[in-house]
């Protein structure tokens, strides 16, 4: 079965950077799209960022961008993303999810919590 | 950027009762909307895509339609485990983006 595994949260400073990985399992990685989705406590949710199976279309949500850089590692199957100069309003849940079709998002990790705090 | 409005933002029905949930499009985006479910402490479940088509294992008391800026998705008989914030989400146009949610109760 699909399975999206996300780590590398945790309580970070303002400024400061950090990187969250999804590994994934049960379905061939290197095929689908991948997605970044956040959660501020208590909020909705905010896309964060795409890229191809190929990475030759990459698109950022504009709170993100030039901050926030998606990639991806295909022969073991991990989806990346780089976070820079980290702000309070960072604080979040980060999900990954599988791109379906035509950028629905049909399969999500369990998340991880990043916190941005002084 | 293309703004999803969903409405209302509670739904508080009995059991059994039917529940009614719409999504607006700030532009036309054909029929481009999917749905999600989050229930409480869990990561969001696909619902629906293409407006209508159901996701894998979905039941069919779930149901959506809807097309250009106005979408809906219909809970025929809701249960306690239909507990949950639903979500709708167009991918028209990049940046993707979601509505804020419509949280659905059991009185």
């Amino acid at each position: 079965q699909v399975q999206l595994l996300e780590s590398g949260g945790g309580v970070v400073q303002p400024g400061t950077s950090l990187r969250l990985s999804c590994e994934a399992s049960g379905f061939s990685f290197s095929s689908y799209g991948m997605h970044w989705v956040r959660q501020a406590p208590g909020k909705g949710l905010e896309w964060l960022a795409v890229v191809w199976f190929d990475e030759t279309i990459i698109e950022y949500a504009e709170s993100v961008k030039g901050r926030f850089t998606i990639s991806r590692d295909n022969s073991k199957s991990v989806l990346f993303l780089d976070m820079s100069n980290l702000t309070v309003d960072d604080s979040a849940v980060y999900y990954c999810a599988r791109r379906g079709g035509a950028s629905w998002l049909d399969y999500w990790g369990q998340g991880t919590l990043v916190v941005v705090s002084s | 950027e293309i703004v999803m409005t969903q409405s209302p933002a509670t739904l508080s029905l009995s059991p059994g009762e039917g529940a009614t949930l719409s999504c607006r499009a700030s532009h036309d985006i054909d029929n481009n909307v999917a749905w999600y479910q989050q229930k409480p402490g869990q990561s969001p479940r696909l619902l629906m895509f293409t407006s209508s088509a159901p996701a894998a294992g979905i039941p069919d008391r779930f149901s959506g339609r809807g097309s250009g800026t106005e979408f809906t998705l219909t809970l025929s008989s809701l249960r306690s485990e239909d507990v949950a914030i639903y979500y709708c989400q167009q991918y028209h146009k990049w940046p993707l983006t979601f509505g804020g949610g419509t949280k659905v109760e059991i009185k």
